[in-house]
């Protein structure tokens, strides 16, 4: 298997724009996480699915952030309009239950 | 919102010698689990230890839990260079939360 895929691996933008990111999680898994990392708040769950439906969301940070899960598949975290304080890393994992979880390269974000 | 609190922040060690980090948390669980991230790259997952657990070993790695004190701690034995990085604990019972790591430098 391939493992969790997120494209893109960085994304620079400008303020206002929206930005869409991208999770492909591992074939299988019934759960998939959204997490942003900074220095300065360290690793934050953002909302998580379990088989494509939204279970908690409760990280999310405000309306500009949403997330949706079509299919198992397939998964996005949209940010609009975006801020600079949205910059980041954001992961993507998946597992088989809440429990070990297998994580994605990131995308690294930049709102300029 | 992260449960699990790692102690040290950071910690600077010489290639050789052993390195410990632990990790307290509140709430009660079904399992601690340690994770570790290189720079620039999503976490690995390296451990599991359920509650009814005291000790686990993986190779190099040895992992202990106390539920009365609520705490866990992880020993890397015979550190090497290639062990810089960043190692959270996640602990889990109704939800999945990750602490604020330990960041570990190992001196060639």
């Amino acid at each position: 298997d391939a493992g969790v895929i997120q494209s893109p691996r960085h994304e620079v933008t400008e303020m206002g724009q929206e930005v869409t990111l991208r999770c492909k999680p591992i074939s299988g898994h019934d759960y998939l996480f959204w997490y942003r990392q900074t220095m300065m708040r360290g690793l934050e769950l953002l909302i998580y699915f379990n088989n494509n439906v939204p279970i908690d969301d409760s990280g999310m940070p405000e309306d500009r952030f949403s997330a949706k899960m079509p299919n198992a598949s397939f998964s996005t975290l949209k940010i609009q309009p975006s801020e600079p304080r949205d910059s980041a890393v954001y992961f993507c994992a998946s597992s088989m239950a809440v429990d070990t979880q297998y994580f994605g390269p990131g995308t690294r974000l930049t709102v300029l | 919102s992260q449960q699990g609190e790692e102690d040290p922040q950071a910690l600077s060690i010489q290639e050789g010698e052993n390195a410990t980090m632990n990790c307290s948390y509140k709430t009660s669980i079904n399992n601690l689990q340690w994770y570790r991230q290189n720079s620039g790259r999503g976490l690995v997952h390296l451990i599991l230890i359920r509650s009814n657990e005291r000790e686990k070993h993986s190779g190099r790695l040895r992992v202990t839990l106390d539920t009365s004190k609520k705490s866990s701690s992880l020993l890397i034995t015979a550190s090497r260079a290639a062990d810089t990085a960043s190692y959270f604990c996640a602990t889990v019972g109704d939800d999945m939360r990750f602490g604020a790591g330990t960041r570990l430098t190992v001196k060639p």
